[in-house]
């Protein structure tokens, strides 16, 4: 079961180029999530979509954006990279309401 | 609202030895918690979850945790520490009864050392 997997692992930006985070899961979950883990800060929700078709903000949006493309796949754009936005980035996705999060294994974005 | 707190953000035991992680949180509804470990250079995998049933909840690889309402606490422990718990540790909470995930509040971890 590949579950959830993100592309690229590794990243490196020039300040103002701009990129899209990809991630698919194949478990037929109808939510999905991205978040960000900076070291100290735990994770941050940085955009989530309930299900196919809707997407919101979550804790730390500004400088993002987010495609829902189908039920498998949510991708994550940053239109013109800071160094703010070096951190690691998360994918997960979750089934029925309360039920636990997968995670795919991060994808590690460096701005200079 | 809710909140995690995870006491000590590093955490160092011997091999054989007790592992306590603490976390205690906040919440204006009877909460859902969970422990997640992360391994280095990995996403975060699901230990164990409290849904409102047992107040004991067993996980993988030996390690458990117990409601304590009055507490306020969830605490994760194992009777004895192997090198391979070595990892990061995160306590989340989000409100019970169906409660969504997009409302999940994560603590900041707890770094989980194990010394030979």
């Amino acid at each position: 079961n590949a579950g959830v997997t993100q592309t690229p692992k590794f990243q490196v930006l020039k300040t103002g180029q701009s990129m899209t985070l990809q991630c698919a899961q194949d478990m037929n979950h109808n939510s999905m999530y991205w978040y960000r883990q900076d070291p100290g800060m735990g994770l941050r929700l940085i955009y989530y979509s309930a299900s196919e078709g809707t997407t919101d903000k979550g804790e730390v949006p500004n400088g993002y954006n987010v495609s829902r493309l189908n039920k498998r796949e949510f991708s994550l754009r940053l239109e013109s990279a800071a160094p703010s936005q070096t951190s690691v980035y998360f994918c997960a996705s979750s089934g029925v309401r309360g039920s636990p999060l997968h995670f795919g294994n991060g994808t590690r974005l460096t701005v200079t | 609202a809710q909140s995690v707190t995870q006491l000590g953000s590093h955490v160092s035991v011997s091999e054989g030895a007790l592992v306590l992680l603490r976390c205690n949180y906040s919440s204006s509804v009877p909460p859902y918690l969970f422990w997640y470990v992360q391994y280095p250079n990995q996403g975060l995998q699901l230990l164990l979850k409290y849904t409102s049933a047992a107040t004991l909840v067993k996980g993988i690889n030996g390690f458990e945790a117990e409601f304590k309402k009055s507490e306020t606490s969830f605490h994760l422990t194992k009777p004895s520490a192997h090198m391979s718990d070595a990892a990061e540790y995160f306590c989340a909470v989000t409100p019970g009864s169906g409660g969504s995930n997009y409302k999940l509040t994560f603590g900041k971890g707890t770094l989980l050392t194990v010394n030979p």
